[in-house]
């Protein structure tokens, strides 16, 4: 699987949009973007997935550069619940990751 | 998003026991479920891929003896730590997937050996 690069971490203004980047240039055509994000003792929630359009859900929004090497996760108004270590993943059948970006939602 | 569920969310053992935990996929069939470990501020860390029916396959350095899967149905997978030690002590978590599509994670077991 591609390995991906991420900031370590972000900050963010509550009602603010976040947006989260992601390297993942040795990414391979059959390989989609995942984005999970993990809140402190818990399992990894999952956001959205895309392979080379552009998606949204009632979470996030995913954009996807045309070349695909980099992908950017958008939380478009960031409540403090938001607070959460977010993990971009490059999968094919399997999911390894990264060490994600640490969003911290400020008042 | 689809339902995984684990159990013991946490548990504690003693030394030289096995510990046996088990991630339940509720509302879809998992063709595929991953075990991952996570230790304290480090990311997850998979452990082995397991499909129904088969034999898993474990990451490089991850002992198979040690930590044994059983894939035995499409909705339940198990994770046996055998003969754990103080060092096995971690978060487990498992996830589950259908064919070539997302991975939904349990809720984590946390691990404790005394």
């Amino acid at each position: 699987d591609a390995k991906t690069t991420q900031p370590t971490s972000m900050d963010c203004a509550e009602g603010r949009a976040a947006n989260l980047p992601c390297n993942h240039s040795t990414i391979s055509g059959n390989e989609y973007v995942y984005w999970y994000r993990q809140i402190h003792s818990q399992g990894p929630q999952y956001i959205i997935h895309g392979l080379k359009n552009n998606e949204t859900n009632e979470m996030a929004s995913l954009i996807i550069t045309e070349d695909r090497k980099s992908s950017t996760l958008i939380l478009p108004h960031a409540t403090l619940r938001d607070t959460a270590v977010y993990y971009c993943i490059a999968a094919g059948n399997q999911f390894y990751f990264g060490t994600g970006t640490s969003l911290t939602v400020i008042p | 998003g689809a339902v995984v569920s684990q159990h013991p969310s946490w548990v504690i053992c003693k030394s030289g026991t096995s510990v046996k935990i088990e991630c339940r996929s509720l509302d879809f069939q998992a063709t595929t479920m991953f075990w991952y470990r996570q230790f304290p501020k480090q990311s997850l860390m998979l452990m082995a891929t397991s499909n129904e029916g088969s034999k898993a396959t474990y990451e490089q350095g991850v002992e198979k003896d040690k930590f044994l899967i059983n894939h035995a149905s499409l909705t339940l997978s198990t994770l046996t730590v055998t003969s754990a030690h103080p060092e096995d002590s971690s978060f487990y978590i498992c996830s589950a997937s259908r064919q070539g599509r997302e991975a939904f994670f349990g809720q984590g077991t946390r691990l404790t050996v005394v």
